[in-house]
C-alpha cells in the first residue's frame, strides 16, 4: 500500500491565491522529504529537499519565497505556493525516504494537480 | 550530453509479449538504479531498486545494470494491459536524476 500520502490531489483556484500542499509519510518517520514538479511528458524536476527541523534546500532557479516549504514534524512536510499565477500550474509531487536509506529509494505521493485560472 | 537518456516512446506491444525498456547515462559515479511506474495523474511507484551492476528479478520484472556500458534495462515478461503506463528510470549517487520516461501501451 501507499507509504506517502499527498493532499489535496487537485486544486483549482484564482490567480493570486496561495495554495498549501501536504505530504505525509504514513508508516515511517521521514527526516527528509523531497518536492518535485512535473510538466506534461517531462521528467520530474527536483524543486527542493525538505529536512525536518531545518530550512529546506532549494534547487537552482527555484524561488524560495514563492515556494515555501515547512517540515515541522517527522511525518509531515508542506509546500505553499504563494500568490500563485497561471505559470505555476503544474503537477507537484512529494517523496520521502525511509530512515537509514539516505536519498534513495524515494517513495512518492500521488501528486497534486494545481490549476491557476 | 544529458545525464540520463530515455526514449519517450510510445512503445506499443501485444499482450503477453516481453517488453524491454532501457536508459543510458553519462555519470559513472551513479551507484543506485531504480525503475518507477507512473500511471496517468498519479505519482511514480517504485518497481525495482538495485545497487551497482547486476540483475534483479521480482515476479514478471527483471532489472539489469551494466555499469561498464552505462546502460540499464527493465524487462517485463508476460505483459498485461495493466502494465500500460509511463516507466521512469532513475539513478543516483547522492541526488536522484530521472529519465523523461517511456510511455508503454500493452495492446489486448
Amino acid at each position: 500500500g501507499a507509504v506517502v500520502s499527498q493532499h489535496p490531489s487537485r486544486v483549482i483556484c484564482k490567480s493570486g491565491t496561495s495554495v498549501k500542499i501536504e505530504c505525509r509519510s504514513l508508516d515511517f518517520q521521514a527526516t527528509t522529504m523531497f518536492w518535485y514538479r512535473q510538466f506534461p511528458k517531462k521528467s520530474l524536476m527536483l524543486m527542493a529537499t525538505s529536512n525536518e527541523g531545518s530550512k529546506a534546500t532549494y534547487e537552482q532557479g527555484v524561488e524560495k519565497d514563492k515556494f515555501l516549504i515547512n517540515h515541522a514534524s517527522l511525518t509531515l512536510s508542506t509546500l505553499t505556493v504563494t500568490s500563485a499565477h497561471p505559470e505555476d500550474s503544474s503537477f507537484y509531487i512529494c517523496s520521502a525516504t525511509r530512515p537509514g536509506q539516505g536519498n534513495q529509494p524515494q517513495h512518492f505521493g500521488d501528486g497534486t494537480r494545481l490549476s491557476i485560472l | 550530453q544529458k545525464e540520463v537518456e530515455q526514449d519517450p516512446g510510445p512503445l506499443s506491444v501485444p499482450e503477453g509479449a516481453i517488453v524491454s525498456l532501457n536508459c543510458t547515462y553519462s555519470n559513472s559515479a551513479f551507484q543506485y538504479f531504480m525503475w518507477y511506474r507512473q500511471y496517468s495523474r498519479k505519482g511514480p511507484e517504485l518497481l525495482m531498486y538495485t545497487y551497482s551492476s547486476g540483475n534483479k528479478e521480482d515476479g514478471r520484472f527483471t532489472a539489469q545494470v551494466d555499469k561498464s556500458s552505462k546502460y540499464i534495462s527493465l524487462f517485463i515478461r508476460d505483459s498485461q494491459p495493466s502494465d500500460s503506463a509511463t516507466y521512469l528510470c532513475a539513478m543516483s549517487n547522492d541526488k536522484i536524476i530521472f529519465g523523461k520516461g517511456t510511455r508503454l501501451h500493452i495492446l489486448p
